[in-house]
């Protein structure tokens, strides 16, 4: 199974000020038809996952810009430019290029 | 905008079966996953099942208890987990998935595995 590993698990950020969460999978998760099936999703407290980034960096319908992801192969990268009190929760990247999907530890991210 | 209704709470004592539905109110586009999250876990990846042929694909640890099933009539998924343990407590989430991945999510249902 592929293990991808998030740092950092948790991440204390200033209103306004950038934050950025890694997650590295333990292969390559370029798939057989080019694409490369990472993604990224947001946890709130007590609600379901809502999805963020998928195909390492195209922003879902609805995500602000202020949301990015980058990456290739077997780094990739979210980052927020300027953090808000709504960005509060738990960040997980996911795989879907082989299966078993597999998800990170998750990066909890709270505000300073 | 396509939602995913899942069936209300359950609780099973050990050894039990429980099995969740989730009902889209629109197009399934490729099919339906499902994750469960115990508490204060992370997310984990359980598997899924394609909406047009019904074919599935489970994660290792889930595929001798955990059946999905798929009404299309309905558009209705379900999935089954027999002899429950108490680590199976948990919240399982039901999941379309799209071409951009896990797009809708329903917002949980709680089983409570518990003697």
């Amino acid at each position: 199974d592929i293990v991808m590993t998030q740092t950092p698990l948790s991440s204390s950020v200033t209103l306004g000020q950038p934050a950025s969460i890694s997650c590295r999978s333990s292969q390559s998760l370029v798939h057989s038809d080019g694409d490369t099936k990472l993604s990224w999703l947001h946890q709130r407290p007590g609600q379901p996952p809502k999805l963020l980034i998928y195909e390492i960096s195209k922003r879902f319908s609805g995500v602000p810009d202020r949301f990015s992801g980058s990456g290739a192969g077997t780094d990739f990268t979210l980052k927020i430019s300027r953090v808000e009190p709504d960005d509060v929760g738990v960040y997980y990247c996911v795989q879907a290029t082989q299966y078993p999907h597999t998800f990170g530890q998750g990066t909890k991210l709270e505000i300073k | 905008q396509v939602q995913l209704v899942q069936s209300g709470a359950e609780v099973k004592k050990p050894g039990a079966s429980v099995k969740v539905s989730c009902k889209a109110s629109g197009f399934l586009a490729d099919g339906v996953a499902w994750v469960r999250q115990a508490p204060g876990q992370g997310l984990e990846w359980m598997g899924w099942i394609h909406v047009y042929n019904g074919d599935t694909n489970y994660a290792h640890k889930f595929q001798d208890r955990v059946t999905m099933t798929i009404d299309t009539s309905t558009h209705t998924a379900y999935m089954e987990v027999t002899s429950l343990r108490s680590d199976d407590t948990a919240i399982y989430y039901c999941a379309r998935r799209g071409p951009q991945y896990m797009d809708v999510w329903g917002k949980g249902t709680t089983v409570t595995v518990s003697s």
